[in-house]
Order: C-alpha cells, then sequence, then structure tokens
C-alpha cells in the first residue's frame, strides 16, 4: 500500500479484556516500531522489529505486552489484561532500513479502557 | 537518560507570522533529529537532519541542526491556518529508535 495502515482505528475494550492491534508497513520496508502516544505527550517506544526478528522491547511497559512480526511483513501487538492506564494511541511506523532512514506513521489505534 | 525537550509547548500566532520552534536534546548516543507534523492522524514526515549548520527548506520551513549546542530550530515562515499542528521533535539513536519531545501545538488564527 501506499502508507502504513493499522487498525482498528478505535478500540474500546473492559478492563482485563485482551486486545490485539494490527500495522501492515509500507510495503519493502525491513524495520518496524510501535510506539505509545498518551494524550498530550509526545510518542514513546515500545518494540523495534527488523524483518521477523525483534531487537529491542526494552520500552514495552510489562510482560503483558507482546509483539510479533511473523512473516517480516505484518506485525501484531497484544495487550493481555488490559488496564486503565493502557488507554493510549498506539503508533507503528517503518523504515527502509534500520537506521538513517525517516520513519513513517500510520494513523494509530486509539484504545480506551473502560 | 535520553531526553528531548521542545519549546514553547504552545503558541499562537495570526496569518502571515513567523514562528521560530525550538528542540534541544541530551541524547548518548545521537544518530539524527527528525521533524514531524501531526495533525489529528499520523505524524508526517518533515525534515530530517544529521550534520551541523546545513539549512533544510522545503517551501515555507526550513530547519538546522547545532550538534555543539545540542539543539536545533524549525521555522515556518507566512504562517497559514493550514500550518495549525503539533510538531514533534525527535532524536534517533543509534538503536534506530526515535525518542521523541513533548511537541509545540501550533494554533494559527486567521
Amino acid at each position: 500500500g501506499a502508507g502504513v495502515s493499522q487498525s482498528p482505528r478505535y478500540k474500546v475494550a473492559k478492563r482485563g479484556q485482551d486486545v490485539a492491534l494490527r500495522c501492515d508497513p509500507i510495503s519493502g520496508h525491513v524495520s518496524l516500531f510501535w510506539y505509545q502516544q498518551a494524550l498530550g505527550q509526545g510518542p514513546e517506544f515500545l518494540t523495534y522489529f527488523q524483518n521477523e526478528a525483534q531487537l529491542d522491547k526494552s520500552g514495552l511497559p510489562s510482560d503483558r505486552f507482546f509483539a510479533e512480526r511473523p512473516e517480516g511483513s505484518v506485525s501484531t501487538l497484544k495487550i493481555q489484561r488490559t488496564q486503565q492506564e493502557d488507554s493510549a494511541v498506539y503508533l507503528c511506523a517503518s523504515s527502509l532500513e534500520w537506521a538513517d532512514q525517516p520513519q513513517h506513521f500510520g494513523d494509530g489505534t486509539r484504545l480506551s479502557i473502560l | 537518560e535520553d531526553k528531548v525537550v521542545q519549546s514553547p509547548l504552545s503558541l499562537v500566532v495570526h496569518e502571515g507570522d513567523t514562528v521560530t520552534l525550538n528542540c534541544s536534546y541530551e541524547v548518548t548516543n545521537f544518530r539524527s533529529l527528525l521533524w514531524y507534523k501531526q495533525e489529528k492522524k499520523a505524524p508526517t514526515f518533515l525534515f530530517m537532519l544529521t550534520s551541523s549548520g546545513i539549512e533544510k527548506k522545503s517551501g515555507r520551513l526550513s530547519s538546522i541542526l547545532d550538534k555543539k549546542e545540542l539543539f536545533s530550530i524549525l521555522n515556518i515562515t507566512a504562517t497559514q491556518t493550514g500550518d495549525s499542528a503539533i510538531y514533534l521533535c525527535a532524536v534517533e539513536d543509534n538503536t534506530g529508535k526515535l525518542i521523541f519531545g513533548q511537541g509545540t501545538t501550533l494554533q494559527v488564527k486567521p
């Protein structure tokens, strides 16, 4: 596709439910990043893939957060046993190479935990 | 701890004004600095800066990096209402991840 595609655009879940957020990067982009953006703040790094390898997951806030990119293209961010503090916009970005290339962002998934 | 600080946090100007947005950083393993514009959806890429003193320009927008003093500025001349947005500054470290500032919210009034 022309840009990074994320789905769903909006997700409302009850506290304790599991959610899965999808990211479809720009075709041919090797690197894929997940960020979390709280209201009124800049995005914060969660995790990073180069092809199917998850090279950095230092930003994942807890072991309830899990990300995968099994075939080196589409990625899924899963949050188990959601809590209210998980409410945020989750942004996905992709880039042609692992560094020195600008990251291009999707529109994000706005997650609200009730 | 790595950090990126933007100022001002918010700014209101009138059409035709010139604005300067500031970004300072303390990042151990700096690779590049990027500016993004965020309206209601995805942050859209504006500039990527790697070398000091070389101005990058795109229409009414320009940006420059000072790696000695650890800051960057984004200038917008002859502002228009369509420039209203959040402007994000981010530093790329040597792992490739971006460290963002809080953003500057710019409102341009007609």
